[in-house]
């Protein structure tokens, strides 16, 4: 099966621009997560969504961070303005439910931010 | 605070050689726990995935036990090939009033050399 496709693969941008990043998940997952992996740490959770509704964004930084899953299929990760501390790799990951045992994480956007 | 901890942080170990990576978690409710590999620049892929009454499990050269007593999973890699260079990321899941989350450790940065 297709795995957990994300794109661009890498961003470069200057500090106080915007970016966008896109996920699409594995066909018929229902839960979609959107993690950023500092260099060095492991995943942080910024978002969780089940379907088109939001779970859990209490570690999203609303002032800056924002995201959205129109139809419950693909979704979107926004940061504007950007600041140097969020570069970091960004990790899309969907499931079906956990319970499943499917979790399938993407390969990820590189985020430089100069 | 529910907490995930891995040791060492890094590791350096010669081709053909064994290895052992802990975890050590402090999670409460406990769903499962779970060992993810990660390759430079790319997401994490699932390893192994241990339920509460799994005490060992094993995925080719990968061995994972689990200690639900005391709160202590571990790694171990047989006979280690080049390709085992990687970020080993203990993950475990906590579930409460239907949600899911993922707990990652900082992870275990393996360096394989010949």
């Amino acid at each position: 099966e297709a795995g957990v496709a994300q794109s661009p693969r890498y961003k470069i941008i200057e500090k106080r621009q915007s970016v966008a990043f896109w996920c699409n998940p594995i066909s018929g997952h229902a839960t979609l997560y959107w993690y950023q992996q500092i260099l060095g740490q492991g995943p942080k959770l910024l978002i969780q969504f089940q379907n088109n509704g939001v779970v859990d964004d209490s570690q999203l930084p609303k002032d800056r961070f924002s995201a959205e899953r129109l139809k419950g299929v693909d979704s979107t990760l926004k940061i504007q303005p950007a600041k140097l501390e969020d570069s970091a790799v960004y990790l899309c990951a969907s499931s079906p439910r956990l319970s499943d045992e499917k979790l399938f994480f993407g390969s990820g956007t590189q985020l430089s931010v100069l | 605070k529910n907490q995930v901890e891995q040791s060492p942080q890094s590791l350096i170990i010669l081709e053909g050689k064994n290895c052992t990576l802990q975890c050590n978690y402090t999670v409460s409710p406990f769903s499962n726990l779970r060992w993810y590999k990660q390759d430079t620049g790319r997401g994490p892929v699932s390893l192994t995935i241990m339920t509460f009454s799994e005490n060992t499990k094993s995925n080719g050269r990968y061995t994972a036990t689990l200690d639900a007593d005391t709160k202590q999973s571990s790694l171990h890699i047989t006979a280690s090939q080049l390709s085992d260079s990687a970020s080993y990321i203990c993950v475990v899941i906590t579930s409460s009033y239907n949600t899911d989350k993922l707990i990652f450790g900082t992870g275990t940065r393996l360096q394989v050399f010949p």
